[in-house]
């Protein structure tokens, strides 16, 4: 079983359209979460922490939940600039990143 | 201000060689991380160095690869011989203590 899974997609969506991505992680000692953004052939960039009470950043929204092991994200009213690989990452200890294979979203006029 | 930039982007070499991957970290940052991506599957952590000392390497493959952070400033990782399940993207990332990561674009190796 990998450590953080998510659905590679890809999720084809129109402008203006809401989409979710879900992940899930298995080592229940994860510290802390993050989601990344990375475009094609480029670094991975940090797009948000996220954590137990939920946070929104403008059209972002990262939820996690501890119990389930369960790490969400809503993008709202998607622009073509959203379109990118959204990996789910989780903190193991000390900044030992885990990561998903990634979330392919695609956003079109 | 700078940001963490790595050399070659792009490596092309026959299996068996030798290739060196460099690392220059964000100024100021302890911290500094090698990962890799190989061909479809999640990036994968390498190891971590707090300034020149290998603070965590259970992310290391085998002996071929070697890192090395002399001063505590810029990194290399050298892969020696390599094999073809070598190929992939290598990413260096640094931090401020424990704070947010930042990566470099990535060396892209493919090993032929």
């Amino acid at each position: 079983r990998k450590e953080v899974e998510q659905d590679p997609g890809p999720f084809n969506v129109p402008e203006g359209a809401t989409v979710a991505f879900n992940c899930t992680y298995s080592n229940s000692a994860s510290q802390s979460f993050f989601w990344y953004r990375q475009d094609c052939r480029k670094e991975p960039k940090l797009l948000m922490s996220v954590y137990s009470s939920g946070n929104e950043d403008g059209r972002f929204t990262a939820q996690l939940n501890r119990a389930s092991q369960y790490i969400s994200l809503l993008i709202r009213d998607s622009k073509l600039s959203d379109s990118a690989t959204y990996l789910c990452v989780v903190n193991e200890y000390g900044n030992k990143l885990v990561f998903g294979a990634g979330t392919i979203l695609r956003v079109k006029s | 201000e700078a940001g963490v930039t790595q050399f070659p982007s792009h490596s092309v070499i026959e299996k068996g060689q030798t290739v060196t991957l460099r690392c220059d970290p964000i100024s100021g940052h302890d911290n500094l991380y090698w990962y890799r991506r190989v061909m479809g599957k999640e990036i994968k952590f390498l190891l971590h160095f707090v300034k020149e000392s290998k603070q965590d390497e259970s992310g290391m493959p085998n002996n071929r690869f070697l890192a090395e952070r002399t001063g505590g400033t810029y990194s290399t990782l050298k892969v020696q011989p390599a094999e073809l399940e070598d190929s992939g993207v290598y990413f260096c990332a640094s931090s401020q203590g424990t704070g947010e990561l930042f990566f470099g674009e990535g060396s892209r190796l493919t090993v032929l």
